[in-house]
């Protein structure tokens, strides 16, 4: 089945302490990207990655990291936590053909508490 | 700069149809998406409009006027689990950037 699978799904961890979230995709997507949802402010793009070792911010990159190392896995980094990072977050993954008329696949969405 | 606007919230009844609206103002334009959200749910893809015009899915069609920067969702025979959010999305010039709006949360109700 394809799919974009992120994990942990819900994750509470204190200020300060490094955590990865995993995001892995099975369809051979070139283009894959890390948004924050929260309420009143909709999906804001953290990062995007258009191919291995290919990374560009997004709108709010300010306190995470992301890596390309294969295509399939697109882990977001946050190295220190701070409350301000609680929010859920998704995992996306396209086509680069066709991400002009391709939806994005969106993985289930980690729900990250900092306190 | 980038701005999507589309309203906060809508009620609508059972069986009726309802549209929501959705103005967008993009650095660049390579088309316009429509997403659905259940409430804790990843979104999930409904439409997509580069040209002018009516696209129609089912119980769904999206409309869009790039001179007007302006599309619309219908949504005809509402069924109570179309309550959801409905997040409007331009592609920016170069297919790098998706900027989503807000969402519109609907609610359906008998």
């Amino acid at each position: 089945e394809a799919q974009v699978t992120q994990n942990p799904r819900y994750l509470i961890t204190v200020t300060g302490k490094k955590l990865t979230v995993t995001c892995s995709q099975n369809m051979n997507h070139e283009y894959m990207s890390w948004y924050r949802q929260d309420p009143g402010l909709g999906l804001r793009q953290i990062y995007y990655s258009m191919n291995v070792e290919v990374t560009d911010k997004g709108d709010v990159p300010e306190g995470y990291k992301v890596s390309r190392k294969e295509k399939r896995n697109f882990p977001l980094i946050l190295e220190s936590p701070s409350p301000n990072q609680t929010s859920l977050y998704f995992c996306a993954s396209s086509s680069i053909a066709g991400l002009s008329n391709s939806p994005l696949h969106f993985g289930n969405g980690t729900r990250l508490t900092v306190t | 700069g980038q701005n999507i606007d589309q309203p906060t919230e809508m009620t609508a009844t059972e069986g009726a149809i309802v549209q929501i609206n959705c103005t967008y103002q993009t650095s660049g334009f390579n088309g316009l998406f429509w997403y659905q959200q259940h409430a804790g749910e990843a979104p999930t893809f409904l439409s997509y409009n580069v040209l002018d015009g009516l696209e129609e899915k089912g119980r769904f069609s999206s409309f869009l006027s790039r001179s007007k920067g302006y599309s619309y969702l219908l949504l005809k025979e509402l069924q109570m689990k179309d309550s959801a959010s409905y997040l409007c999305a331009a592609m920016n010039t170069g297919f790098q950037k998706l900027v989503f709006g807000t969402g519109t949360r609907l609610l359906v109700s008998p």
